[in-house]
């Protein structure tokens, strides 16, 4: 099984809301990355978790809040988010002890309204 | 991680080979050079990475100069379905290490 699955694919959330994006994988990967990509734009990072801690954080604002309660999952909390917050996201993992391929998810795309 | 600088897009016809270069001049030894390709809208997909050798698969060929201040990306037969913004990374491996997307090149396959 190579496949990173996210959830939601769609999401729509008012600026008050609170909502999370889920990303699972079960390759055994102990690296998993968040990435935000802006219509036209490369995807950009936000967070690294190497073994389940935090250990890249691309100065991304604290209403952006990852968690990776195990090796297998990763979330994004999102809260008072703005409508430029609108993007894809995106999630990815690889194996961090080698240096092969990250694989990526299919991404959450989210509106904010 | 090493920046790369590629053209913003290309085009080539179909069935023929398409190169896409990528310079990474300030790539360190420890540090891969890796292609990833993203059609409209889908996830990033891996192609092919490589140290310093050629590398070949069934997707594609990757030629890194001796120097290893540039790369190539060779797809041999391009199809219409290869058409995508392809990003050439640099990454060494590691716990605490950055896959860092530069502008990539868009590549347009005309029948």
């Amino acid at each position: 099984d190579t496949e990173v699955t996210q959830t939601p694919k769609h999401l729509v959330m008012g600026m008050t809301n609170k909502k999370s994006l889920k990303c699972e994988q079960h390759m055994g990967h102990r690296a998993m990355y968040w990435y935000k990509q802006k219509a036209k734009k490369p995807p950009e990072l936000m967070f690294v978790y190497s073994y389940e801690k935090l250990s890249i954080n691309e100065s991304v604002p604290s209403r952006f809040s990852p968690e990776c309660p195990n090796s297998s999952l990763l979330n994004l909390h999102l809260h008072a988010l703005q409508p430029e917050d609108s993007a894809l996201y995106l999630c990815a993992s690889r194996d961090p002890s080698l240096n092969t391929e990250a694989f990526f998810g299919q991404g959450t795309r989210l509106t904010v309204v | 991680d090493a920046k790369t600088t590629q053209p913003p897009s290309m085009d080539c016809a179909e069935g023929r080979a398409a190169n896409l270069p990528c310079n990474h001049s300030t790539i360190s030894g420890n540090e891969y050079v890796y292609w990833y390709r993203q059609i409209h809208s889908q996830g990033p997909q891996y192609i092919i990475h490589g140290l310093k050798n050629n590398e070949t698969n069934e997707m594609a060929s990757l030629i890194i100069t001796e120097d290893r201040k540039s790369s190539t990306l060779i797809l041999p037969h391009a199809t219409l379905r290869d058409t995508a913004v392809y990003y050439c990374i640099v990454s060494r491996g590691g716990a605490n290490s950055k896959l860092t997307f530069g502008k990539g090149i868009t590549l347009s396959v005309r029948p």
